[in-house]
């Protein structure tokens, strides 16, 4: 276990809604990292957040947004949500030191837009 | 911007044999690359890395190799286990610290029994 928690696990919408997903970093971890991964395909970067500010985003569009919380937690939220928005939606959380880039992951959230 | 390539999608193998998964990385400046194993439900969990400054890394019956000049790096699994069976990513990175991964698209190793 990577000591990343997050939740929920499975969520349903409907196109146009909107959902947040939460995520708990590894004890002592101050960089979060949030990533999609469409059906059999490998994650994509969508954003970073350290020290509690975006460092760092992926091709995705301003509905894609989040926050990071002074206790290192994050949320990852998307509004006006679309089809293909569907995915599992994966944390990763690090320790930001020099030369140290080592991505430890959460089990996901899984969203299915209908 | 960087761009991974990885191959095969599926590998099937007989337990006890060794596989090799490959990948090629695009952006020369990339100098961290990890690789994944992701079960079924679960995240995707690092199982081996190396850095640009280092030719080979092995760990037990895991080791990675890295050619910087041809930019590619494969992951050799040795005497392949029934658990080894899992969908194996790897990823590139650039810079130092806060920097996020690139992902190739996934190998699906079947181990036979």
């Amino acid at each position: 276990e990577t000591g990343v928690t997050q939740s929920p696990t499975h969520l349903i919408k409907t196109r146009g809604q909107q959902v947040t997903l939460r995520c708990s970093s590894q004890s002592g971890h101050n960089t979060v990292s949030w990533y999609q991964q469409a059906l059999g395909q490998g994650p994509q970067f969508i954003f970073q957040y350290y020290r509690e500010e975006e460092n760092g985003r992926g091709n995705f569009p301003p509905r894609f947004s989040g926050l990071q919380f002074p206790n290192y937690s994050s949320e990852l939220n998307v509004n006006a949500l679309e089809l293909d928005d569907s995915a599992l939606y994966l944390c990763a959380s690090s320790l930001a030191l020099a030369g140290e880039n080592i991505q430890y992951f959460g089990a996901g959230t899984r969203l299915s837009v209908l | 911007g960087e761009n991974v390539e990885q191959h095969p999608s599926t590998l099937s193998v007989q337990e006890g044999d060794s596989a090799v998964i490959k990948c090629t990385y695009s952006d020369s400046a990339s100098n961290y690359f990890p690789w994944y194993k992701q079960e079924l439900g679960k995240g995707p969990q690092l199982i081996i890395d190396i850095r640009s400054n280092v030719g080979e890394k092995k760990d037990q019956r895991i080791a990675v190799t890295l050619n910087k000049t041809a930019k590619h790096f494969s992951l050799h699994i040795t005497e392949t286990q029934p658990e080894d069976s899992a969908v194996y990513f790897c990823a590139a990175s650039k810079g130092t610290g806060r920097r996020a991964l690139t992902f190739g698209s996934g190998t699906r190793l079947q181990v036979q029994p």
